[in-house]
């Protein structure tokens, strides 16, 4: 079945350092990948996504690329802020067997201190 | 627009009586999901529905659970009778998308204590 797996967080950074979360993912056909962030009392909402192998997604300053051969989505940010902070969750989409849902990873908390 | 609206926010219920959460989608949308987050087990899909009509139960966890969407603007998420291991964050999602797979927008969440 699919699986997304990422790393166990919080991952604690400074003001303007560099961001990344490994996010590597198990899928029968060809998935679309996801990020969402969740912010605190909130609920998910779309950060950014890649439909097919090779395509790069980018949103606010964050950016990732849809490996195929490594099976890994991975989200960078050249230079984390204070309002940054939040759960990111992987997610990927396999349309192969018709009707399809999102299978998320268990997140991953960033605290980023002034 | 003013997106998923989930009610109530907060719910603090004795174990033992019913709690039923609310969701209105986005309209227009097709798809409707109940989600269902705590630190032990993340984010589980409980049900989804297409126009309407439940597609998937499978992640509902027990017969205390049962959702219902009488029509394309309403769904309710209900337990009955409500344990505390059901203490977590309820979310409703809907989406656009023919297939399901694409980009899903969240409710704010209901909160769910059982004591």
């Amino acid at each position: 079945g699919n699986s997304v797996t990422q790393m166990e967080g919080p991952v604690t950074l400074s003001e303007e350092a560099f961001l990344t979360i490994n996010c590597t993912y198990t899928a029968t056909g060809y998935p679309s990948l996801f990020w969402y962030v969740q912010y605190p009392g909130e609920g998910l909402q779309l950060l950014l996504k890649a439909t097919k192998a090779d395509d790069k997604g980018s949103n606010k300053g964050f950016e990732a690329t849809y490996r195929k051969e490594t099976t890994s989505f991975h989200l960078e940010k050249g230079s984390v802020q204070v309002s940054d902070s939040a759960v990111y969750f992987c997610a990927l989409s396999d349309q192969g067997s018709g009707y399809s849902t999102l299978t998320f990873g268990k997140g991953t908390m960033l605290l980023v201190s002034p | 627009d003013a997106g998923v609206i989930q009610s109530p926010r907060h719910e603090v219920t004795e174990m033992g009586q019913e709690v039923t959460l609310r969701c209105k989608p986005i309209s227009g949308h097709d798809y409707l999901f109940w989600y269902r987050q705590t630190m032990m087990r993340g984010l589980e899909l409980l049900i989804y529905f297409n126009n309407n009509v439940p597609i998937d139960d499978s992640g509902m966890p027990e017969d205390r659970f049962s959702a219902k969407m009488p029509n394309a603007s309403f769904s309710t998420l209900k337990i009955q009778p409500s344990e505390p291991r059901d203490s977590a964050v309820y979310f409703c999602a809907s989406s656009p998308y023919r297939t399901a797979s694409y980009e899903q927008y969240f409710g704010p969440g209901t909160r769910l204590t059982v004591t």
